[in-house]
């Protein structure tokens, strides 16, 4: 019974690369949930996906920030250009969607990224 | 001003203690009220949630919802070394649909000493 997954764990990229993060949600789940956790900021909303549908991208930076949830495979949040400020934790959340109660958002273990 | 205000502590007590934990909120949308415990280098995980007002009990836990205060509680009795994790409340809004987007508070830092 595997559960919410992502990679990499942990993510080192210098100033001005690109970044993937994926996450691959529990089994039978089409929704997923983005977050960002900062240090002094604690864990901030960014998107939310159902498969090839973005439905809420309310958090999501304007810029160089983007996600995808394909049909097929992982939901994918991508960071182009990154600079120092991206470094945190990203976690992502599983649902089932409309047959799923509120509890039922299931965390990933996080993608740790550090910029340098 | 923070949707959701959490005390980050850190909290410190003994083991057995009674441990209070509480967040406040300015938003009255707030439907769902919900406490996830984090331990260092984890994902968030589901402690229990509350629909609305009133108390929720689940074994040495307690939730309490106060809307008119716009405050919630989470209570650990008999609490034990294995309980020190960051603790978070998170909220969904009333108008959210199908969205079940999580705001959330700093969390909650607690530590219990054996």
């Amino acid at each position: 019974n595997a559960g919410v997954m992502q990679n990499p764990r942990h993510l080192v990229r210098r100033r001005g690369q690109e970044a993937r993060l994926r996450c691959s949600p529990m089994k039978g789940h089409s929704h997923v949930y983005w977050y960002r956790q900062l240090p002094e900021e604690g864990l901030k909303f960014m998107v939310y996906l159902q498969k090839e549908n973005i439905i809420d991208e309310s958090g999501m930076p304007k810029e160089r920030f983007s996600a995808e949830f394909p049909k097929e495979g992982p939901s994918i949040l991508r960071i182009q250009q990154v600079v120092r400020g991206d470094s945190a934790a990203y976690f992502c959340a599983s649902h089932p969607g409309l047959a799923g109660g509120v509890g039922e958002q299931y965390f990933g273990p996080g993608t740790r990224l550090t910029v340098t | 001003q923070k949707e959701v205000e959490q005390d980050p502590g850190p909290l410190s007590v003994p083991e057995g203690a009674i441990v209070s934990l509480n967040c406040t909120y300015s938003n009255s949308a707030f439907q769902y009220f919900m406490w996830y415990r984090q331990y260092s280098r984890k994902g968030p995980e589901l402690l229990m949630y509350t629909y609305s007002s009133g108390n929720k009990e689940d074994g040495r836990f307690t939730a309490q919802v106060d809307k008119s205060s716009k405050y919630i509680s989470l209570f650990i009795r008999d609490s034990q070394p294995s309980d020190s994790a960051t603790y978070l409340c998170a909220m969904i809004p009333y108008n959210a649909g199908n969205n079940r987007k999580l705001i959330w508070g700093l969390g909650t830092s607690l530590a219990v000493n054996p």
